[in-house]
């Protein structure tokens, strides 16, 4: 199994453009989460699903959307870019609430 | 509200043991994770500990858990350079989709 994982590993975007981070796990997950990662923070949830075409808002969902047509992906939106976005950005997938979370390697966005 | 604070560095000599603390607000929590995050890396998990108990052991990783002081702890014994690496405590109550992640504690290791 190839676990979690992530596509691009590093992206710069200029403001107001937009990009799609994508995230792929294939242990047949139901759970699946995307965070951000400020520099010296813990990690913020964005948004989660518990399965295909249900998602729901984390701490911090503005500027971002998600979608979750099938089991394995769940794509991470930012339509407008913002220099507030440049963080470093994990998915995540779980077997169920409250179980183990299985982290990708991250994606680092920098807008300028 | 819920939070989970940690220290932000620790230093030891390899060979030595490390102890890396963590307290929470939760009460309701009933998983407590570590993650160890290597440079360039995603989060790995370690090791973790359920609400209703005191002590788990795994290797050379000790976690003690005190619900009364909300206070998990992290023991590395024979620390080795490997090790190094920025370590998060975390926590998960039933019920709940969100798990709650402190700063982390980056571990630095001497040889």
């Amino acid at each position: 199994n190839a676990g979690v994982t992530q596509t691009p590993k590093f992206r710069i975007l200029k403001i107001g453009q937009s990009m799609t981070l994508q995230c792929t796990q294939d242990m047949n997950h139901n759970y699946m989460y995307w965070y951000r990662q400020d520099p010296g923070m813990g990690l913020k949830l964005i948004y989660y699903s518990v399965g295909a075409g249900i998602t729901d808002k984390g701490e911090v969902p503005n500027g971002y959307n998600v979608s979750r047509s099938t089991t394995e992906d769940f794509p991470l939106r930012l339509e407008l870019a913002a220099p507030s976005q440049t963080s470093v950005y994990f998915c995540a997938s779980s077997g169920g609430q409250g179980e183990t979370q299985y982290f990708g390697p991250g994606t680092r966005l920098l807008v300028l | 509200g819920e939070d989970v604070e940690q220290s932000l560095f620790l230093s030891v000599r390899e060979g030595d043991s490390s102890v890396i603390n963590c307290t929470y607000t939760d009460s309701s929590s009933t998983y407590l994770y570590w993650y160890k995050q290597e440079p360039g890396a995603g989060l790995q998990l370690l090791t973790y500990i359920f609400s209703n108990m005191d002590m788990k052991q795994d290797q050379r990783l000790t976690v003690l858990l005190n619900k009364k002081d909300k206070h998990l702890s992290l023991r590395i014994a024979d620390t080795q350079t490997g090790d190094s690496a920025i370590y998060f405590c975390a926590e998960i109550h039933t019920g709940g989709f969100k798990t709650i992640f402190g700063a982390g504690t980056r571990l630095f290791v001497k040889a």
